[in-house]
């Protein structure tokens, strides 16, 4: 069954360096979403991508964020100069339109 | 603006027992309605789903969920619950239409006894 997969499954990062998550969607799929879960909180949406360009975003997808599709397959997220707070489990999920699919997760430690 | 709650932050019930787990939601017109799973250290997995047509959806690992437009609420029930299904529960709405974003509940953690 295919799946949507992610890399690294986990990511230490300092304060103030840059960091790119990784995620291979359903190879079918066309929007892709980023989501961000911090410890003890719920799932909280950053960005949907569609057509190479972002569909919509939320409060907290500000200009520390940028996502971007450089192939045919990988779909990633890049947050520029990381921040205490961005520390959580950041997931991508992929749709045909309809149900999204989530992937492992990748767990963010910001020192 | 959509929303989700889940009043209910933990619940446990013994191996066996049936089980049904709350959610209300907000949104202006009929949305698009999910449960997914997360087990420790796992990502999110869909359950089942409601677009539209028969309000009893039935989803995977035995679960169920109706829809109840004058309730506002998509609540989860499975009649004989298994050790394995102890997991993190959300609910989550999304707009009707293609690709809107999901809003998640705040989950319950259900523990299961033996």
């Amino acid at each position: 069954e295919p799946e949507v997969t992610q890399t690294p499954s986990h990511q230490v990062t300092q304060m103030g360096q840059e960091v790119i998550l990784r995620c291979v969607p359903i190879s079918n799929h066309l929007y892709f979403y980023w989501y961000r879960q911090i410890l003890g909180q719920k799932v909280e949406f950053l960005v949907s991508f569609y057509n190479n360009e972002i569909s919509e975003k939320s409060e907290i997808f500000d200009d520390q964020f940028s996502v971007e599709r450089p192939d045919g397959s990988n779909f990633t997220l890049k947050i520029r100069s990381t921040k205490l707070e961005d520390s959580a489990m950041y997931f991508c999920a992929s749709s045909t339109g309809f149900e999204q699919y989530f992937g492992p997760g990748t767990r963010l430690t910001v020192t | 603006a959509q929303s989700v709650t889940q009043p209910d932050i933990h619940i446990t019930v013994s191996e066996g027992a049936s089980l049904e787990l709350r959610c209300n939601y907000s949104y202006g017109a009929t949305p698009y309605l999910f449960w997914y799973v997360q087990s420790p250290g796992q990502g999110l997995q869909l359950l089942l789903k409601y677009f539209s047509g028969d309000t009893l959806v039935q989803g995977i690992k035995g679960f169920e969920a109706e829809f109840k437009r004058s309730q506002s609420s998509f609540n989860l029930r499975k009649p004989s619950v298994h050790w394995s299904d102890a997991a993190e529960y959300f609910c989550a709405v999304g707009a009707t239409g293609t690709a809107s974003k999901l809003t998640f509940g705040t989950g319950t953690r259900l523990q299961v006894t033996l």
